[in-house]
């Protein structure tokens, strides 16, 4: 068990239709990552929030969005879904999330999203 | 930018065998190098980690892994598997400057009794 935390466990839903994903990081990590996990793209950085305030995007949709509030927990919202964007979310978080790289990333059980 | 390539798709195994998994990365300078392991159904979980000192780092479970910066590689080793190690190992690295995550492609490992 890393510490972090994510819910729902699956989430299953329509094409058009928004959900939102949760992440609860470890006690006392200020930083939170999102990524996505599918069979073609493998492992993709998505968006990284610090201390509550986004510090890097990487291959994330306009249809996302995600948030990190003041108690640090953070959300992705994922709109006007597609078949495509069935995966599994994972977030991650870390003590700092510096700029030296040396932040090791605990990952989260994952949220697996299916869309009909 | 940063890119992790894995050349192994998928390695079978008999238990006992010793296991190399090649990882190489596209950026000199300053790095920091990571293995993670995906079991069955679980969410990836930190094996080892490099970022100064000794290039041989040893990290959970009997895996060790050597960064040689000449080849720019970070490959993963473990001397004798078990069946429980078979699982999908990622490397990551950094993206320049930053810290998210650069994963390879992953490499299935199976290992048959």
């Amino acid at each position: 068990d890393s510490g972090v935390t994510q819910t729902p466990k699956h989430l299953i839903t329509a094409t058009g239709q928004r959900v939102t994903l949760r992440c609860s990081p470890r006690s006392g990590d200020l930083s939170v990552y999102w990524y996505q996990q599918s069979l073609d793209q493998g492992l993709q950085f998505l968006i990284h929030y610090y201390n509550g305030e986004e510090r890097a995007k990487g291959n994330i949709l306009e249809r996302f969005s995600a948030q990190q509030f003041p108690d640090l927990h953070s959300e992705l919202n994922l709109s006007s879904l597609e078949l495509g964007d069935s995966a599994l979310y994972f977030c991650a978080s870390s003590p700092e999330g510096g700029l030296a790289g040396s932040d090791t990333q605990y990952f989260g059980p994952g949220t697996r999203l299916t869309v009909l | 930018a940063q890119s992790v390539s894995q050349h192994n798709h998928h390695v079978i195994l008999s238990e006992a065998a010793s296991l190399e998994l090649g990882c190489n990365y596209s950026y000199g300078g300053t790095v920091n190098l990571f293995w993670y392991v995906q079991y069955p159904g679980q969410h990836l979980q930190l094996l080892l980690k490099y970022f100064s000192g000794d290039p041989l780092v040893k990290g959970i479970k009997g895996f060790e892994a050597e960064f040689i910066k000449s080849k720019f590689s970070f490959n993963l080793r473990k001397p004798s598997v078990q069946w429980s190690d078979t699982a999908e190992y990622f490397c990551a690295v950094p993206q320049s400057g930053n810290t998210p995550l650069v994963f390879g492609k992953g490499t299935r490992l199976s290992v048959i009794a």
